[in-house]
């Protein structure tokens, strides 16, 4: 069975104070990881997908990399607009496709 | 374009009731699917379609009925609501499988 655990489940920073969002899973083979950025009251909007080991993607303060067991959400100097729930979503390349998502990573940035 | 639309936004049921939620999306994509999402448990799936005229069950479907008899609409159906179906439902779509799924607003949804 597919597992997708995030980690940490909430995380307070500072504006200005990088950190970084854990992803690990459990596939049999991995198709595709996808990373969500969830607003409050929201649907999950699309920021990444990464596909092999070493991979990497950015989008502004937002960079995303992949290893074979775990993925990275790096967040660089956050402003208070990045605070959100990020979740993350595993497609195993067997069977059906359909991605499996974690619990999410609760951020919020103080001013 | 609209992406993806969700009606209605909020309702509230009675226990044994029954309602129907309405997803539609305007990118003319294939693959429809309807998630659940509770405190602490994220995001769940109830079914999904491949297609029009195709529904399939995902993780949680107990409870819940679903209809793809248009492509671009993906019905979902609670025929006698419980109150452990009180959730915020979201509607997703996406152009393959494989690809970046797009969500609505969500509806929330209490049952009494």
């Amino acid at each position: 069975e597919d597992q997708v655990t995030q980690s940490p489940e909430a995380l307070r920073l500072q504006e200005g104070e990088s950190s970084s969002l854990n992803c690990s899973y459990t596939v049999s083979g991995l198709r595709g990881l996808f990373w969500y950025r969830q607003d409050p009251g929201k649907g999950p909007e699309f920021l990444f997908t990464l596909y092999s080991a070493g991979e990497e993607k950015e989008k502004e303060r937002l960079k995303a990399t992949l290893t074979k067991k775990e993925s990275f959400l790096h967040i660089t100097a956050p402003k208070p607009e990045d605070s959100a729930t990020y979740l993350c979503a595993v497609q195993a390349s067997g069977g059906s496709y359909i991605p499996t998502f974690g619990r999410g990573t609760s951020l919020i940035v103080h001013p | 374009n609209a992406g993806v639309t969700q009606t209605p936004k909020f309702r509230v049921l009675k226990t044994g009731q029954s309602m129907t939620l309405l997803c539609a999306q305007d990118m003319n994509h294939e693959y429809m699917y309807w998630y659940r999402q509770d405190p602490g448990m994220g995001l769940r799936l109830i079914h999904y379609s491949v297609g029009e005229g195709t529904t399939a069950k995902g993780e949680v479907p107990d409870g819940y009925n679903v209809s793809r008899l248009k492509k671009q609409n993906f019905l979902l159906g609670l025929e006698s609501a419980a109150p452990s179906q009180t959730s915020v439902y979201f509607c997703a779509s996406s152009y393959s499988v494989r690809g970046e799924q797009f969500f609505g607003p969500g509806t929330r949804l209490t049952v009494l």
